[in-house]
């Protein structure tokens, strides 16, 4: 499967405890761009990445949440002390290069739940 | 933030009946794109639009980008049940990457 992948598909975590989301970007793409979606809502823009730098965190809350995406490996987004409403759904997109004229294409997504 | 206006946020259709439906905002926009989404999957591109008053069609699916640049309508031909889903309309401004997304449209097709 070339596509994006995200895992785990679903992960369940107890208020306080730390979440990890993993997302491999399509083969031959290096930007990544991490989205929230809400129960009947659209998608959110939290963060986007380029190979070991962030570009733009705008849409990613200040505290307790931070995302890489290093030379080797997955990005990851991490989310520090989780409370109820960081249950949602979180995906992930990668691009060949930025730009509104170059599709994004979607992983299937975490879906994240807290006791 | 910017908002997206999408309409109608549901509809129940018959198999074979013709589908319309529309986005609108508030600012100007370069780039709209729409998206499905299925139950427990990521949104899937279905039509890019990249120039005002540009009607696009991808087999029963076709899109307009509107003259004003501020909205931009899909239509879906003939309806089948794999067309259940949730229709996103994206849109993007001159150099973005961030996708602003629509609440969405909620289709259901009756058999």
């Amino acid at each position: 499967n070339a596509g994006v992948m995200q895992n785990p598909r679903h992960l369940v975590r107890r208020r306080g405890q730390e979440a990890r989301l993993r997302c491999s970007p399509m083969k031959g793409h290096s930007h990544v761009y991490w989205y929230r979606q809400l129960p009947e809502e659209g998608l959110k823009f939290m963060v986007y990445l380029q190979k070991e730098n962030i570009i733009d965190e705008s849409g990613m809350p200040k505290e307790r949440f931070s995302a890489e995406f290093p030379k080797e490996g997955p990005s990851i987004l991490r989310i520090q002390q989780v409370v109820r409403g960081d249950s949602a759904a979180y995906f992930c997109a990668s691009s060949p290069i930025p730009g509104a004229n170059q599709p994004q294409h979607f992983g299937d997504g975490t879906r994240l739940s807290i006791l | 933030g910017q908002q997206l206006n999408q309409s109608p946020q549901s509809m129940f259709i018959q198999e074979g009946e013709d589908v319309s439906m529309n986005c609108t905002s508030s600012s100007i926009f370069n780039t709209w794109l729409w998206y499905k989404q299925d139950p427990g999957e990521g949104p899937v591109l279905l039509i890019a639009l990249y120039k005002a008053g540009e009607l696009t069609s991808n087999g029963r699916l076709t899109a307009q980008f509107g003259i004003t640049r501020k909205d931009s309508f899909l239509n879906i031909s003939a309806s089948i049940p794999s067309d259940v889903g949730i229709y996103f309309c994206n849109v993007s401004g001159a150099g973005s990457y961030q996708l602003t997304f629509g609440k969405g449209t909620k289709l259901s097709v009756i058999p």
